[in-house]
């Protein structure tokens, strides 16, 4: 399946601090998803990007797509204690007959120091 | 609406053991993956079923298996347990459906069946 690579596998920052984590792939993505999931948690959907250039917002979270569709970031203002968790890219590839699999990045383990 | 249902939530194997996790996805849900999270892999595919029918498979081995029921809920099944076995095992449905590309939509996760293998 695709591969996206993430990075960094860990960021502690101070509450007010940012934070930006990247998904990369070597090959051309349909889209692009975005996952939290809390310490002892599940993995819970934030967005999904499917043009080139495409730039979300919700609230202090901005995503953005890559013009050539071949990465993405997530970037935190201003970080609060209850952004803690750590956030997964996620990308679709084709898997045939029609079907797509989603392929999840290793993950950024966000720490927030209060 | 109710949210994707996992069970058993823990339970405790040892070597050698088989044991099936059951998961009900959300109402109208015709779709239900399986994935394994472990800390050194991360959220690794291991199966996706809509309509009854395997649809997409990962890189796992034989001993790990699934099904899907008419209404939409789903099982897997390890059997022979092993020991780098233990993780969480998360489900997520989604419609399958409707999505441009088709079963590109975003996936509800279930909160897991944490699997220790002694």
């Amino acid at each position: 399946g695709q591969q996206v690579m993430q990075i960094p596998q860990y960021q502690h920052v101070q509450e007010g601090e940012d934070f930006t984590t990247y998904c990369n792939s070597s090959t051309t993505l349909s889209n692009i998803q975005w996952y939290k999931q809390r310490p002892g948690g599940h993995p819970v959907f934030l967005i999904q990007l499917v043009k080139s250039g495409e730039v979300k917002k919700q609230k202090r979270l901005t995503f953005q797509f890559g013009e050539a569709k071949k990465n993405s970031s997530l970037h935190i203002t201003a970080t609060q204690t209850t952004d803690v968790g750590t956030y997964f890219c996620a990308a679709h590839s084709y898997s045939g007959a029609g079907s797509y699999q989603l392929t999840f990045g290793k993950g950024t383990k966000l720490s927030v120091i209060p | 609406k109710a949210g994707v249902t996992q069970t058993p939530r823990y339970l405790i194997k040892t070597r050698g053991q088989q044991v099936t996790l059951s998961c009900s996805p959300i109402s109208g849900h015709r779709s239900v993956s399986w994935y394994q999270q472990t800390p050194g892999q991360g959220l690794q595919f291991l199966f996706e079923y809509f309509s009854e029918t395997q649809r997409n498979k990962g890189n796992f081995p034989g001993r790990f298996s699934g099904r899907q029921f008419s209404n939409s809920r789903s099982e897997m099944n390890v059997s022979t347990l092993e020991l780098g076995d233990s993780a969480l095992y998360l489900c997520a449905s989604s419609p399958g459906q409707g999505a441009s590309p088709p079963n590109t939509g975003e996936l509800f996760f279930g909160e897991g069946s944490r699997l220790t293998v002694l």
